[in-house]
């Protein structure tokens, strides 16, 4: 059981958007950076947003990152199919000195 | 061009140590706020964040696993190797090195190596 939570699941249609939470404590996304890896199946993760809201070079402006207090969310407008994946959270825990993931959120476009 | 690649045994017996190395590439050790960390994500599982080990070879552990986990860095080889003792089944997953951002309040990976699937069995 993670400490950041995340829904197992998330679908909508191609063209859609769709909102990714992940929810947290004080000690981690209440002090803390929020970051957003994107898996698709059978790769290594891939770094989406950083710093909660910003996106590495040649991530497209369709991905976006919010925080407030100890959630984060990661929207992902004008869906595609190749956009399915999963997707986990990613924070640093003051408390425990150490890195966390969320359960990550399986991404259907339908 | 920043790479990652993680290298060792694919398969371990129970109760032995594993040790896996991380080789970079176009990333030197010793700069200043860059850390190389290790996940790991076992089948069908979510990723689980393990160790890191940043510039100045301050280190961290996952405090579930801290007491079979050593992080190390060779600078003169651009290696991290990660240790982990008493191998189990529910050890078996894929392992990922990856290059992490050790500022405050920012730990995020930003590149990450292919994985190594590692599988404990007698």
């Amino acid at each position: 059981q993670s400490v950041l939570t995340q829904p197992p699941s998330v679908s909508a249609a191609p063209g859609q958007k769709v909102t990714i939470s992940c929810s947290g404590s004080s000690s981690n996304i209440g002090k803390n950076h929020v970051s957003w890896y994107q898996q698709l199946p059978g790769t290594a993760p891939k770094l989406l947003i950083y710093e909660n809201n910003k996106r590495p070079s040649g991530i497209p402006d369709r991905f976006s990152g919010s925080k407030s207090g100890t959630s984060a969310t990661l929207g992902i407008t004008g869906l595609q199919t190749g956009d399915e994946a999963d997707y986990y959270c990613g924070t640093w825990d003051s408390s425990l000195s150490a890195g966390l993931f969320g359960g990550g959120t399986k991404l259907t476009v339908l | 061009q920043i790479t990652l690649k993680e290298s060792g045994p694919t398969l371990v017996k129970p109760t032995q140590t594993l040790t896996l190395t991380c080789t970079l590439s176009g990333i030197s050790l010793s700069t200043s706020g860059v850390g190389v960390g290790w996940i790991r994500q076992a089948p069908g599982k979510a990723l689980e964040w393990l160790a890191v080990i940043n510039w100045d070879d301050d280190k961290r552990y996952s405090p579930f696993l801290k007491s079979r986990l050593t992080i190390t860095k060779d600078t003169s080889k651009n290696q991290v190797a990660l240790t982990m003792t008493n191998m189990d089944p529910v050890d078996t997953a894929t392992y990922f090195c990856a290059r992490c951002i050790a500022a405050p309040g920012r730990k995020e990976l930003d590149y990450w190596g292919q994985g190594i699937l590692v599988t404990v069995s007698s």
